[in-house]
């Protein structure tokens, strides 16, 4: 079955840029999401279908796909950025839907 | 604006029976497809179970898959899990998602989830 694999901890300082790594086989030539966690709420989403941001997210939020990664990318981060993110796809072959493991975003 | 509101959480014993509900507001529900994530205490999101909008459709991860089972009633712009043969590992907060419109896609909006606690 497929697997998503993310960096279990990720950390940086204030006003730095925050790489995520999700990591699948041909993850490429899927769709990936990313979700923004943080404690005691439910999940947000902040990247759609690879690259796209919903209205509210700030343009610090990016994301890319290619090959074996996808990738979010925070800049500038700020300290209510620290939370947890989770990529997902949706996987044709099984008809599953999935996530990666979590990483928790420390910001020092 | 986007609403949605699970309830029917609780305290279960193994073996038994629970329905959540999601209640929809603020968009056309029968033009979505709809998913169930559960988040075990301490542990990451787990998708649970995806229905198509005219409910023709319905996926399953392997480990619910012949005792759980999400409907939907689009007249009531409402959401369901009938969860069955309850285990202590289906403890878990139970959120439900909007999906796209076309695909399954992204889950751009989120319950606040209800927890369900499945233990002697």
């Amino acid at each position: 079955s497929y697997v998503l694999t993310q960096p279990p901890s990720v950390s940086v300082a204030p006003g730095k840029t925050a790489t995520i790594t999700c990591g699948g086989n041909n993850i490429g030539s899927k769709s990936v999401h990313w979700y923004q966690q943080k404690p005691g709420q439910a999940p947000v989403l902040v990247i759609y279908y690879d690259t796209d941001r919903p209205s509210g997210i700030p343009e610090r939020f990016s994301g890319s796909n290619s090959g074996n990664t996808a990738t979010l990318t925070i800049s500038r981060v700020e300290a209510g950025d620290e939370a947890d993110y989770y990529c997902q796809v949706w996987d044709t072959t099984s008809d599953h839907s999935l996530f990666g493991g979590g990483t928790k975003l420390t910001v020092l | 604006e986007v609403q949605l509101v699970e309830s029917g959480g609780g305290l279960v014993q193994p073996g038994g029976s629970l329905r959540l509900s999601c209640a929809a507001s603020g968009f056309t529900f029968s033009s979505y497809w709809m998913t169930w994530v559960r988040q075990a205490p301490g542990k990451g999101l787990e998708w649970a179970a995806n229905i198509k909008q005219d409910g023709s459709e319905t996926y399953y991860v392997d480990s619910v898959k012949g005792r759980f089972t999400i409907s939907r009633d689009n007249a009531k712009n409402s959401l369901y899990l009938q969860m069955n043969s309850l285990r202590a590992e289906d403890t878990a907060v139970y959120y439900c998602a909007r999906g796209g419109s076309i695909e399954v896609a992204s889950l751009d909006y989120w319950g606040q989830g209800t927890l369900v606690t499945v233990s002697a």
